[in-house]
């Protein structure tokens, strides 16, 4: 039982180029989620899923797109990267809804856009 | 919206006892966590309250005041390996139960 992944684990982009992030869960989790966390900001939503087949936008979702084809995999796309996106990404999954669902986080992407 | 405020760093001495305040403003309420993160590493939970009181676990133990938007991390016989970033977060219905976290409580603990 690996819980939450991500791959890559570290990356460095060009300003311009593409790439995705992909999060898998093995626990059959039906919410997910994509944080990134910056010095002195914290932890922030990006997008957030409810379940196969569904996104929304969290709270810093500009220059970022997501999809959720299978139940357990959540991709994050930055289609032209930008320095501003230079961040660890971190990826976390819960059961159901509700507040007492706890989210796991995978072990982050550390990303670096020169 | 969302406000979470708590304090920024704070130091203790080994074996003592140390408490991370947070406040919060926020609508949809349902339940505050924390998380202890360290350096490089993924946040891992530590407790949950949605009912005013105390949560006790182990050596961690967390309160809540719902009508005061106010909870704090209680940390007993403090150890080394306790120094890392506290992050308090609320639980919001409105956005699929995403967390709203603050910016974290950085400790260190000193022999």
């Amino acid at each position: 039982n690996a819980g939450v992944t991500q791959t890559p684990k570290f990356r460095v982009l060009k300003t311009g180029q593409s790439m995705t992030l992909l999060c898998a869960q093995d626990m059959n989790h039906e919410y997910m989620y994509w944080y990134r966390q910056d010095p002195g900001m914290g932890l922030r939503l990006i997008h957030y899923s409810v379940g196969e087949g569904t996104t929304a936008k969290g709270e810093v979702p500009d220059g970022y797109n997501v999809s959720r084809l299978k139940k357990q995999n959540f991709l994050l796309g930055l289609e032209s990267a930008a320095p501003s996106q230079t961040s660890v990404y971190f990826c976390a999954s819960s059961r159901s809804q509700g507040g007492a669902e706890t989210q796991y986080f995978g072990p982050g992407t550390r990303l670096l856009v020169l | 919206g969302q406000n979470i405020d708590q304090p920024t760093e704070m130091t203790a001495t080994e074996g003592a006892i140390v408490q991370i305040n947070c406040t919060y403003q926020t609508s949809g309420f349902n339940g505050l966590f924390w998380y202890q993160q360290h350096a490089g590493e993924a946040p891992t939970f530590l407790s949950y309250n949605v009912l005013d009181g105390l949560e006790e676990k182990g050596r961690f133990s967390s309160f809540l005041s719902r009508s005061k938007g106010y909870s704090y991390l209680l940390l007993k016989e403090l150890q080394m390996k306790d120094s890392a970033s506290y992050l308090c977060a609320v639980s919001n219905s409105n956005s699929g139960y995403a967390l709203n976290f603050g910016k974290g409580t950085s400790l260190l603990v000193t022999p």
